[in-house]
Formats: C-alpha cells, sequence, structure tokens
C-alpha cells in the first residue's frame, strides 16, 4: 500500500495548466526527504522527470516543475500537450526504504 | 548511453521459482546502487529491492522479503533478482532501476530497463 497518496487522475486542454499532487506523511516527506517525479507511459521505461523536489534533468522541458511545502509536493505541467498524456508518479524515502505515489493518470482532452 | 536490459520473463505457477537478470552498460556498475521496482497489472510503481554497490547494505519491501533475494555481479555488470515462492499477487512487470548515486541525497532512480514480465498463474 502506497504511502504517498495522488490524485488518479487530472486532465486538461492542450495549452492549460495541471497540477498533481503528491500527499505524504511526517514520516517520508514532512521528515526533511526529497520528493521525485516520474512520467511512465505503458509498456516503457518510467522517466525521471524531476529530482530533488524542483531541479529537471538535462533533457526535460521546462514546462515541468516541482515544489515541495509540508508534508507534500507538486508537479506543475503549464502548456499541456498531447504527448504529456501519461502517467505519473512521486517518489520518496520512508523507514529507509523507498516509496512511490499512487500514480496519477493525465489526460489531455 | 546508459542501458539497462531485463531478462528472466516466464509464466510460473503459484509456489514456484524464477531469476530475473538486468545486464548493465554505459555507466560504472559496480559503483552505482541498484534496485528492482515491479508494476502488476492496472496498479502503481513499487519498490522491490535495493542493493549497493558492494552488496553489504540490501533492503526488501516487507511484500517480498524472505521470499526475494537480490545480488550483483560487478564483472559482468549484472543485477538479478531470485524471487522464490511465487505467488499470483507477485505478477508484474520488473524493473532494474539505477539510483543516481551514493549520497545522502541521491535516492531517486535516474534510468530505468524496459521491464520484464512475471506471471504467476495455475
Amino acid at each position: 500500500q502506497s504511502v504517498l497518496t495522488q490524485p488518479p487522475s487530472v486532465s486538461g486542454a492542450p495549452g492549460q495548466r495541471v497540477t498533481i499532487s503528491c500527499t505524504g506523511s511526517s514520516s517520508n516527506i514532512g521528515a526533511g526527504f526529497d520528493v521525485h517525479w516520474y512520467q511512465h507511459l505503458p509498456g516503457t521505461a518510467p522517466k525521471l522527470l524531476i529530482y530533488g523536489n524542483i531541479n529537471r534533468p538535462s533533457g526535460v522541458p521546462d514546462r515541468f516543475s516541482g515544489s515541495k511545502s509540508g508534508t507534500s509536493a507538486s508537479l506543475a505541467i503549464t502548456g499541456l500537450q498531447a504527448e504529456d498524456e501519461a502517467d505519473y508518479y512521486c517518489q520518496s524515502y520512508d523507514s529507509s526504504l523507498y516509496v512511490f505515489g499512487t500514480g496519477t493518470k493525465v489526460t489531455v482532452l | 548511453e546508459v542501458q539497462l536490459v531485463e531478462s528472466g520473463a516466464a509464466l510460473v505457477q503459484p509456489g514456484g521459482s524464477l531469476r530475473l537478470s538486468c545486464a548493465a552498460s554505459g555507466f560504472t556498475f559496480s559503483n552505482s546502487p541498484m534496485s528492482w521496482v515491479r508494476q502488476a497489472p492496472g496498479k502503481g510503481l513499487e519498490w522491490v529491492s535495493a542493493i549497493n554497490d558492494k552488496s553489504d547494505i540490501i533492503k526488501y519491501a516487507d511484500s517480498v522479503k524472505g521470499r526475494f533475494t537480490i545480488s550483483r555481479d560487478n564483472s559482468k555488470k549484472t543485477l538479478f533478482l531470485q524471487l522464490n515462492s511465487l505467488r499470483v499477487e507477485d505478477t508484474a512487470v520488473y524493473y532494474c532501476a539505477k539510483r543516481f548515486g551514493s549520497g545522502p541525497a541521491d535516492y531517486y532512480f535516474d534510468h530505468w530497463g524496459q521491464g520484464t514480465l512475471v506471471t504467476v498463474s495455475s
């Protein structure tokens, strides 16, 4: 059972802004552990999107941004594009183990 | 270019065993902590197990502890996952993933393989 909670789905029209929340607790995000985000298309390898709460790996468009506050974190996608339709997962650390969020499916209308 | 290629996909009966492999290239495998992460059909990502570069720190998710064993052969740049006492709920695509580094802020995965499917069914 995931200890990080995400909304099951979010949707938006092309060009719009969507946000995905990731709610944890005092033993993971609230304990100061960083939050990282992955994009996952079915049948492919998950891709690192954001690391260390706010940082983008080389090659990730600046349309993707991350933030963290207290026991929660968020991923924002601005200027939504059709290619952004995928599943998104947050990930952190808890009790010396890796934990993933429940996952959010982003649909581009 | 970093490449992680999993193998070992199979259909196994409940209670059976299987070994997965992950061949690594394009980076210094012997310096890199690694993990296995799985995704059951229709479910999200679930971290399974982790091993550090020297194989002296190993961790498991509670759901697989005592049944799965992670190991590595640095000379062959290969990561393994031995799956024993398999259950129907272990059915999933299993991904190997490279941890970014060994530092205290490096608890994330910068490269992943394409995954290998394990199906547990009678």
